[in-house]
């Protein structure tokens, strides 16, 4: 069973602060993606990242994808209440016939504190 | 609005019932996916279709089976339901062959209580 490790389970932080989620695998994947998910709602997608090194920027989220294509990791700067919610990271491994299936982190809760 | 329509949003079984949880998708993607949401473990695949006529077991199957009726949907069935199916139920459908890089539209869930 391939993992993917997400850390930390828990971020509890005040606003302004700037905090980070990391994504790691020992295996490789062709593509990761990370999704953001509210209560009572599925997740949703806010980035693909598929080239080793790559770095994708949405506002203040910064999204980087490591050299080998094992890790990565989410960058909030000047966190908002607003940014409160799930944080799920997710990969298609290289290799296999996963037809694109998903695997999943098992997510970091985010709450940001007026 | 396009996305993922899922049936029902809450239910409450009775250990050893069945039932259908049902899934509709106006994207017209190829590919479709079950996946279950448990506290501290993400998201776990049960089943998935990589496209029409075709289903293939996921990490945790046991329990379920499923019906792609045509391109749009998707169903899960419990046949014989169990406390440990407890859990909030995500479909999901994605573009075949580009479905890792595409990105998945979700269902907002089914909320599922085995009493």
């Amino acid at each position: 069973t391939q993992l993917l490790e997400q850390s930390p389970q828990f971020l509890s932080i005040q606003e302004g602060e700037n905090l980070t989620v990391y994504c790691n695998s020992s295996s490789v994947f062709s593509s990761l993606q990370w999704y953001r998910q509210e209560p009572g709602e599925g997740p949703v997608l806010l980035v693909t990242v598929v080239t080793g090194g790559e770095v994708k920027k949405l506002k203040r989220l910064t999204f980087q994808f490591g050299d080998a294509r094992k890790d990565s990791s989410l960058h909030i700067t000047a966190a908002q209440p607003g940014d409160t919610g799930l944080y799920l990271c997710a990969g298609v491994y290289a290799g296999g016939t996963s037809y694109g299936k998903l695997t999943f982190g098992q997510g970091t809760i985010l709450t940001v504190h007026p | 609005n396009a996305g993922v329509t899922q049936t029902p949003k809450f239910q409450v079984l009775k250990t050893g019932q069945s039932m259908t949880l049902q899934c509709a998708q106006d994207m017209n993607h190829n590919s479709m996916y079950w996946y279950r949401q448990d506290p501290g473990m993400g998201l776990r695949l049960i089943y998935y279709s990589a496209s029409e006529g075709t289903t293939d077991k996921g990490e945790v199957p046991n329990g379920y089976n499923v019906s792609r009726l045509n391109k749009r949907e998707f169903s899960l069935r419990l046949e014989s339901a169990a406390p440990s199916q407890t859990s909030v139920y995500f479909c999901a459908s994605s573009s075949v062959g580009t479905g890792g890089v595409g990105g998945y539209t979700f269902g907002s869930g089914t909320r599922l209580t085995v009493v």
